[in-house]
């Protein structure tokens, strides 16, 4: 399995404050992800990484900042945490980029992290 | 963009076969995987096809028509530890869109 892991596994909040999510990786893999999963929604990528410093947005960054010091570690803040948050947070990674997958580039497929449920009371 | 579509849920038999599809538009296509994902748990890749045809590994195969943007999963032998998700996804620029997965239960 591809070393990753996520801290807290966890956690139980209240509205309003700050909440920091911790994925890190000992694959040194280039790539990493935070996504939400939530009934009826599936997988939803919230922001990406592509190296250190660099960072952009996805399907539903509202509400979250992101960043990666190290190549090894993705932070996940949630600035003022809502009840719609509520939600399990998986962190994923992977070797490339999935734009490069296909006939001739082989196979991106991305591991991910065990998971965090985060709970906004 | 990516558009993927999945069945909510399927119920089979132990022993049985089963197969899981997936449906999607895409304005550029980079191979499809499919990730299994147990209660509780991360998803785990399970198998990538980016040429038309059937991969098969063991228990499980995995079909793709790109022309059809269709694809399906289908799992032979079913054990009740198949009880699970099963997410297709299709990489889109630099990240993966998932499909809203598909919850198999086995029945004895």
């Amino acid at each position: 399995d591809a070393g990753i892991t996520q801290s807290p596994r966890h956690k139980v909040t209240e509205t309003g404050t700050p909440v920091t999510l911790r994925c890190h990786q000992t694959e040194n893999h280039r790539y990493m992800y935070w996504y939400r999963q939530d009934p009826g929604h599936g997988l939803r990528l919230i922001h990406y990484s592509y190296g250190v410093k660099d960072t952009d947005k996805g399907e539903v960054s509202d509400g979250y900042s992101v960043s990666r010091s190290k190549t090894e570690d993705f932070l996940l803040t949630l600035e003022s945490a809502t009840s719609s948050q509520t939600s399990v947070y998986f962190c994923a990674i992977s070797e490339f980029t999935s734009g490069l997958a296909g006939v001739g580039r082989g196979q991106n497929e991305q591991f991910f992290g065990p998971g965090t449920r985060l709970t906004v009371l | 963009g990516q558009n993927i579509d999945q069945p909510t849920e399927m119920t089979a038999t132990e022993g049985a076969i089963v197969q899981i599809n997936c449906t999607y538009q895409t304005s550029g296509f980079n191979g499809l995987f499919w990730y299994q994902q147990h209660a509780g748990e991360a998803p785990t890749f399970l198998s990538y096809n980016v040429l038309d045809g059937l991969e098969e590994k063991g228990r499980f195969s995995s079909f793709l028509s790109r022309s059809k943007g269709y694809s399906y999963l289908l799992l032979k032998e079913l054990q009740m530890k198949d009880s699970a998700s099963y997410l297709c996804a299709i990489p889109g620029g630099q990240n993966f869109v998932f499909g809203p997965g598909t919850r198999l239960s086995v029945l004895p």
